[in-house]
């Protein structure tokens, strides 16, 4: 049961480059997220996705994009890097009711 | 909005002293309120899950319950453990589906 799998684990990237963090789930969840964790300042949500094909912004969506093409995958887009989207990364996925997290995604912006 | 609040925001105790973590919320119209714990550079892993109709879950030493019309939800750790040091997040579900977090409390558990 592989659940939420992120990749990559670890990312360092120069300011201005553009990347795009992968998030797959097994579980045939219709609801997937996006969340990016900052000391002191918990887990904020930059965007979700309730089904194939539709999306929606979350609290800090500013310089991200999402795209839902399929059920099983929901990457996340960085266009242009800023320093101040150095942060742990997190996927989740879920069905009714309990979420299930991605170990996450680690980047450093320099 | 709903704001999320839990206390303490750090703990240390003994092992084997019984806990309470605390999570209180600004809105109650909540479809249900999930635990979770985070270890050190790791995901989030779920413990229990409260419907908004339930009064609290059980599994193991772990017991949380919910109390919707004041807002606040408790997770109770009986008898700790070194390896329940981690930290702990509360988020309650909504009606727009979103989860959100509490900034977490951090627990240490000392042999």
């Amino acid at each position: 049961n592989a659940g939420v799998t992120q990749t990559p684990k670890f990312q360092v990237l120069k300011t201005g480059q553009s990347m795009t963090l992968q998030c797959a789930q097994d579980m045939n969840h219709e609801y997937m997220s996006w969340y990016r964790q900052d000391p002191g300042m918990g887990l904020r949500l930059i965007h979700y996705s309730v089904g194939a094909g539709i999306t929606d912004q979350g609290e800090v969506p500013n310089g991200y994009n999402v795209s839902r093409s399929t059920t099983e995958d929901f990457p996340l887009r960085l266009l242009s890097a800023a320093p101040s989207q150095t942060s742990v990364y997190f996927c989740a996925s879920r069905a009714a009711t309990e979420a299930f997290f991605g170990q996450g995604t680690r980047l450093t912006v320099v | 909005k709903q704001e999320v609040t839990q206390i303490p925001a750090a703990l240390s105790v003994p092992e084997g002293e019984n806990l309470v973590l605390n999570c209180s919320f600004t809105d109650s119209a909540i479809y249900n309120l999930q635990w979770f714990r985070q270890d050190p550079g790791k995901g989030l892993t779920s413990l229990l899950l409260i419907q908004s109709s339930q009064r609290e879950q059980t599994s193991g030493r772990l017991n949380a319950s919910l109390d919707k019309s004041s807002g606040r939800s408790t997770l109770y750790i009986a008898a700790s453990q070194p390896g329940d040091s981690a930290t702990y997040l509360c988020a309650p579900k909504g009606d727009t589906g979103k989860l959100i977090f509490g900034q977490g409390t951090t627990l240490q558990v000392k042999p």
